[in-house]
């Protein structure tokens, strides 16, 4: 079975721009789960979505926003971009929700400038 | 709002000694998970805890999760040059928030 896939696998813009990621989950899973990485703060939840509909959501500002398809395909939109958004973007997808085991994509390396 | 500190941060052994992480939440947890990341890889499952009390071993891997559902702790055996890499816990915050809080992270460096 195909893991999880994330793409792109690295990105650099510039601060004010946007930027969109996405990933594929594994084939019949239905909760994706979006995390943010970097050295100072650690693995931090975002959002998780299942079955298309946000379930949680993390501490983040309304600039970090996302959404799953109905193929459970999901996409996360960062706007307005700052410094100190540069991380490794990793989503994770599980079968059922973000409590049962959880397998994580290779993740999205963005730097902003 | 909950926070989960694993202690240590850092970890250095030879290769065979043994190996303990720390994993403590200021709320009671609903269950725990064990992630382990290999330096420049994404986090890979280990294992998941629910009971109280409960023990659950993989090889050289032991998992417990205490009594009061608040801490958790990975030892790892005779530690092998393998075993790199930083160790998450994950808890579980109960009631309506219902979120995944990742622990801080023990990076463990074995030397050969």
């Amino acid at each position: 079975k195909a893991g999880v896939t994330q793409t792109p696998r690295y990105l650099i813009k510039t601060r004010g721009q946007q930027v969109t990621l996405s990933c594929s989950p594994i084939s019949g899973h239905r909760s994706v789960s979006w995390y943010q990485q970097t050295p100072g703060q650690g693995l931090q939840f975002l959002f998780e979505y299942f079955s298309e509909t946000q379930r949680n959501k993390g501490n983040f500002p309304g600039r970090f926003s996302g959404r799953q398809f109905s193929n459970s395909r999901s996409e996360m939109n960062v706007s307005t971009l700052e410094l100190g958004d540069s991380a490794l973007y990793l989503c994770a997808s599980s079968l059922r929700t973000a409590f049962y085991e959880q397998y994580f994509g290779p993740g999205t390396r963005l730097t902003v400038t | 709002g909950q926070q989960v500190m694993q202690i240590p941060q850092y970890q250095h052994v030879q290769e065979g000694e043994d190996f303990t992480t720390y994993c403590n939440s200021s709320t009671t947890l609903s269950n725990i998970q064990w992630y382990k990341q290999r330096p420049g890889g994404h986090p890979v499952f280990l294992i998941q805890l629910v009971k109280s009390g409960e023990v659950k071993k993989q090889k050289r891997l032991t998992f417990q999760f205490g009594e009061a559902k608040k801490n958790s702790s990975l030892h790892i055996t005779a530690t092998q040059t393998t075993d790199v890499g930083t160790y998450f816990c994950a808890g579980r915050e109960g009631g309506a928030t219902n979120k995944l809080i990742f622990g801080t992270g023990t990076l463990l460096a074995v030397q050969p």
